[in-house]
């Protein structure tokens, strides 16, 4: 079954709006989860790393005001996009790891979000 | 950002044939993994590879580590129609943490 379940999936938001996601792991406790954006037959870029109870990691190019990234539980991340726009339509996709060395990776069911 | 050199970027094949690809980088990798992608949702882990020169099955699965770290490949054999979607390689510097990606190869399969 699941390890990693990722709601909504699926969000229709108007332009300005804010909208958050969320990534749950749900067998195991993860310090550290993963989010990706993946454009229309792309592939996935890693977007940041969250750590439980500390800041989250960004990739470059990546706006940590604009994609806020709060990792409160062991078992819980969130992303929440704001003042969405139309280019930040995307398939948000997030995934976490036991924490355990080489325990791999699992990945949520990804969220689509279209702003209009 | 950096991404690994997978191909092909797509095929075509006949329902029953064997399917290979592959994944090279310039950078050494400590883990190889290869996922599967179908339309709408996020990708299924298939095979997972800690050790150079590992070879993993995982039913009519086969995936090896290069022993150089800088390359692996998936067989499929036999494959049937639900094998369709995308097969994305994935390599890690520390354990199976932060992964940067292949481009894909989209699979096609005619009955």
């Amino acid at each position: 079954g699941a390890v990693v379940s990722q709601h909504p999936s699926r969000v229709i938001c108007k332009s300005g709006t804010s909208v958050k996601i969320e990534c749950r792991s749900l067998d195991f406790q993860a310090t550290t989860m993963f989010w990706y954006r993946q454009f229309p037959k792309q592939s996935l870029m890693l977007m940041a790393t969250s750590n439980e109870g500390s800041k989250a990691t960004y990739e470059q190019g990546v706006e940590k005001d604009k994609f806020l990234i709060n990792h409160a539980s062991l078992t819980l991340s969130t992303l929440t996009v704001t003042s969405a726009h139309p280019e930040d339509s995307s398939f948000y996709i997030c995934s976490a790891s036991g924490g355990v060395y080489n325990s791999p990776l699992h990945f949520g069911n990804g969220t689509r979000l279209t702003v209009t | 950002g950096q991404q690994l050199n997978q191909s092909p970027q797509s095929m075509f094949i006949q329902e029953g044939e064997d399917v290979s690809m592959n994944c090279t980088s310039s950078s050494i990798f400590n883990t190889w993994l290869w996922y599967k992608q179908d339309p709408g949702e996020g990708p299924v882990l298939l095979i997972a590879l800690y050790k150079a020169g590992e070879l993993t099955s995982n039913g009519r699965l086969t995936a090896q580590f290069g022993i150089t770290r800088k390359d692996s490949f998936l067989n499929i054999s036999a494959s049937i129609p639900s094998d369709v979607g995308i097969y994305f390689c994935a390599g890690s510097l520390s354990g199976a943490q932060k992964l940067v990606f292949g481009q894909g190869t989209r699979l096609t399969i005619n009955p």
